[in-house]
C-alpha cells in the first residue's frame, strides 16, 4: 500500500517570502500522480498544483511550483512571494495512474501554513 | 454548476442513533467517494462508487453503509453512531479516467456525544 509523509506540521513564512512544505510517498508502482491540495479555515478542499510522475518537467501554477524528485519519492511545494490568503493547511496526496486503484487520494497528515504579516 | 454538495454542514448525535449523509454533484461525474478527516490527520476512504449500482469499501469502512442508485447521488449511512465516528466528512466526485482530479464538497461536521 502506498503511504504519504509529511514530516512538518507546522510552518511560518513572513509575508512576500518564499515557504517550501516538504513530502514524501511510498509506493512500488511506476505510473502515478501527486497533488498537493489546500485546506483553508473554511474546509474546503481546493486543488493547488498536481504533477504526473512521468513527466520529468516540474509543474507549476503562478506561485506554486513543485520539486519532484522521483528517485528520492519527494514531492516538495514551494509557494513564492507568499500572501495572507495562502494560510492554510495543506495535504499531500498520491493517487495511482491505475484505474485498478479506482483512482482513490491517499493523503498526508497535513502542514499547517501560517503567513506573517 | 454547484458542484458537489453535502448536508448538513455540522449534526451532533447520540450514541447509538443513525443518520444519512447526503451528497451530490450535477457535474455528471461517474466516481464518487467518501472520505473521513480526523483532527490532525488527513482524509482517509470510507467507501466509493464507480457508477450508479457499483459501490465499494475503501480503507475504513466499518459502522457506514452506501448506495448508489443515480449518478448524482451517493448517500453515506452511519447505523449506531459511535464516538469514534466523530469527524469531519467529505464527499468527491471525479470523472472516469486517469487524467481527472476529484472535486470535494464542503464537508459535514459530526460530533457523536
Amino acid at each position: 500500500a502506498q503511504t504519504v509523509t509529511q514530516s512538518q506540521p507546522e510552518m511560518s513564512v513572513q509575508e512576500a517570502e518564499t515557504v517550501t512544505l516538504s513530502c514524501t510517498y511510498d509506493t512500488s508502482e511506476s505510473d502515478y500522480y501527486l497533488f498537493w491540495y489546500k485546506q483553508p479555515p473554511s474546509r474546503q478542499m481546493i486543488l493547488v498544483i498536481r504533477q504526473e510522475a512521468y513527466k520529468q518537467q516540474n509543474a507549476t501554477e503562478n506561485r506554486f511550483s513543485v520539486n519532484f524528485q522521483k528517485a528520492a519519492k519527494s514531492f516538495s511545494l514551494k509557494i513564492s512571494d507568499s500572501q495572507l490568503g495562502d494560510a492554510a493547511m495543506y495535504f499531500c496526496a498520491y493517487r495511482s495512474g491505475s484505474g485498478g486503484s479506482n483512482y482513490k487520494l491517499t493523503f498526508g497528515k497535513g502542514t499547517l501554513l501560517t503567513v506573517n504579516p | 454548476n454547484a458542484g458537489v454538495t453535502q448536508t448538513p454542514k455540522f449534526r451532533i448525535l447520540k450514541i447509538g442513533q443513525s443518520m444519512t449523509l447526503q451528497c451530490t454533484q450535477d457535474m455528471n461525474h461517474n466516481y464518487m467517494y467518501w472520505y473521513r478527516q480526523d483532527p490532525g490527520m488527513g482524509l482517509k476512504l470510507i467507501y466509493y462508487s464507480v457508477g450508479a449500482g457499483i459501490t465499494d469499501k475503501g480503507e475504513v469502512p466499518n459502522g457506514y453503509n452506501v448506495s448508489r442508485s443515480t449518478t448524482e447521488d451517493f448517500p453515506l449511512r452511519l447505523e449506531l453512531a459511535a464516538p469514534s465516528q466523530t469527524s469531519v466528512y467529505f464527499c468527491a466526485s471525479s470523472r472516469t479516467g486517469r487524467y481527472n482530479e476529484q472535486f470535494f464538497g464542503p464537508g459535514t461536521r459530526l460530533t457523536v456525544l
